[in-house]
């Protein structure tokens, strides 16, 4: 099935570092999301962006919403232990409830 | 207050078995969808289910059928399972609305032996 091209694949990163990373696609979305998995859990909802263009930050999260539809990116600054786990990108189209998620970046990160 | 909640959390199967997995939405959320993930990769969309009618289904062959009930929770069932249907399987649910998000459940561990 479709997916989105999420990268990078994996990250291993020391504590207090800054992280990004990106999503593409080749359909346009209206809406993007971030969630996180954490091993043996269901995703969970990090941020949801509803506007091309759009910026927004909740905490040490700052998620884009690009311009042409097309990408989204996430940004997670000063890394602490608790951010270890899968990050997912999800997109939605026009009158679909359906998401479609990318393959996922697992985060890992350094005490 | 609950969350969507999943049942059972671990199952193994037979191969040529069936398989029937429940989900509990947030209350107050009418729509239901049921995702399959396997190991190392994203989830993949199946079924969407509002007001007990079926809204959209992903690529996924004629084995896999679902429902849901009057109280807004669903079942998906698998018959004739193979071993590449062994996947963490997932429900979200999400209230009605111009922007709404889909919330998931901590998904059914599906092995098929």
């Amino acid at each position: 099935g479709q997916q989105l091209n999420q990268s990078p694949q994996s990250m291993f990163i020391q504590e207090g570092e800054d992280v990004s990373m990106n999503c593409t696609s080749s359909s346009i979305f209206n809406t993007w999301l971030w969630y996180k998995q954490d091993p043996g859990e269901g995703p969970v909802l990090l941020i949801a962006l509803y506007k091309a263009g759009e910026l927004t930050s909740n905490g040490r999260l700052t998620v884009q919403f690009g311009t042409t539809r097309k990408d989204s990116f996430l940004n997670i600054s000063a890394s602490i232990p608790s951010d270890v786990g899968i990050y997912f990108c999800a997109g939605q189209g026009t009158g679909r409830r359906a998401l479609t998620f990318g393959s996922g970046t697992r985060l890992q990160v350094q005490p | 207050d609950a969350g969507v909640t999943q049942s059972p959390t671990h199952l193994i199967k037979t191969r040529g078995q069936q398989v029937t997995l429940r989900c509990s939405p947030i209350s107050g959320h009418k729509s239901v969808s049921w995702y399959q993930q396997v190991l190392g990769q994203g989830p993949q969309f199946i079924f969407q289910y509002y007001e007990k009618e079926e809204r959209g289904r992903g690529n996924f062959p004629d084995r896999f059928s679902a429902r849901q009930f009057p109280n807004y929770s669903s079942e998906l069932n698998v018959n004739a399972l193979l071993l590449g249907d062994s996947a963490l399987y997932l429900c979200a649910s999400r209230s009605t609305g111009m922007n709404t998000e889909a919330f998931f459940g901590q998904g059914t561990r599906l092995t098929v032996v």
